[in-house]
């Protein structure tokens, strides 16, 4: 089973900053990664599929990146609407499928 | 615009089987290419994949969950549903529908309480 490690656990930052999030797999997964969002009350929601493509409608203060076994996801400048909790997910052994721990954006 | 919502009760006995379907919208499930998911968030925690099926009827599991779960599809009706049997504390969870391979789309999720 592939474990995927999420870093750090909380990251407390004001609007404006810019967001940092890291995402290790036990193995290499080559770039079949996805990155979601999730705010309380709510599904999750998909920013980034296959390390570094954005989904529709995402817009491009999200970016990410990455290949193996590190990946990033990298907020340019926090929006109000961005704290949350993101969760990476891999599907590199597809069709059998593991999410991260996740990694919680709250306001400083 | 694609749109999936989960049924089913939201209070399960244990040792009894959880049952919940999810009902597509704007596409067919048919449609080639794309898979169809449960995946379940106990309250507080994070996101566990549950299983997956092709409208052909292949199905994938958790490897955790595989000895209870089963995940079928009627695709006369546009629904794919999920029972997990002999259920405990441990499985009360949002209960979520997905459509794989991306989970692009997600219904609104729907709390099971498994409870006597």
């Amino acid at each position: 089973e592939i474990v995927l490690t999420q870093s750090p656990a909380t990251l407390s930052l004001s609007p404006g900053e810019r967001a940092t999030l890291s995402c290790r797999a036990s193995q290499s997964i080559s770039t079949y990664l996805a990155w979601f969002q999730q705010k309380p009350g709510q599904a999750p929601r998909l920013l980034i599929y296959d390390a570094s493509n954005r989904a529709t409608g995402i817009p491009p203060r999200f970016s990410g990146s990455g290949s193996g076994t590190d990946f990033t996801l990298t907020i340019s400048s926090l929006e109000p609407e961005d704290f949350a909790v993101y969760y990476c997910q891999q599907r590199n052994k597809w069709p059998l499928l593991t999410f991260g721990p996740g990694t919680k954006v709250d306001i400083k | 615009q694609l749109q999936m919502q989960e049924s089913g009760p939201g209070l399960v006995k244990p040792s009894e089987t959880l049952s919940l379907t999810c009902t597509v919208s704007g596409g067919s499930i048919s449609r080639s290419s794309y898979y169809w998911g449960w995946i379940r968030q106990p309250p507080g925690k994070g996101l566990e994949w549950i299983g997956s099926i092709y409208y052909s009827g292949s199905t994938y599991y958790n490897p955790s969950l595989k000895s209870r779960v089963s995940i079928s599809v009627d695709s006369s009706k546009n629904q794919f549903s999920l029972k997990l049997t002999s259920v405990t504390a441990a499985d009360t969870a949002v209960y979520y529908c997905a459509r794989n391979v991306y989970f692009d789309y997600w219904g609104q999720g729907t709390l099971v309480t498994v409870s006597s």
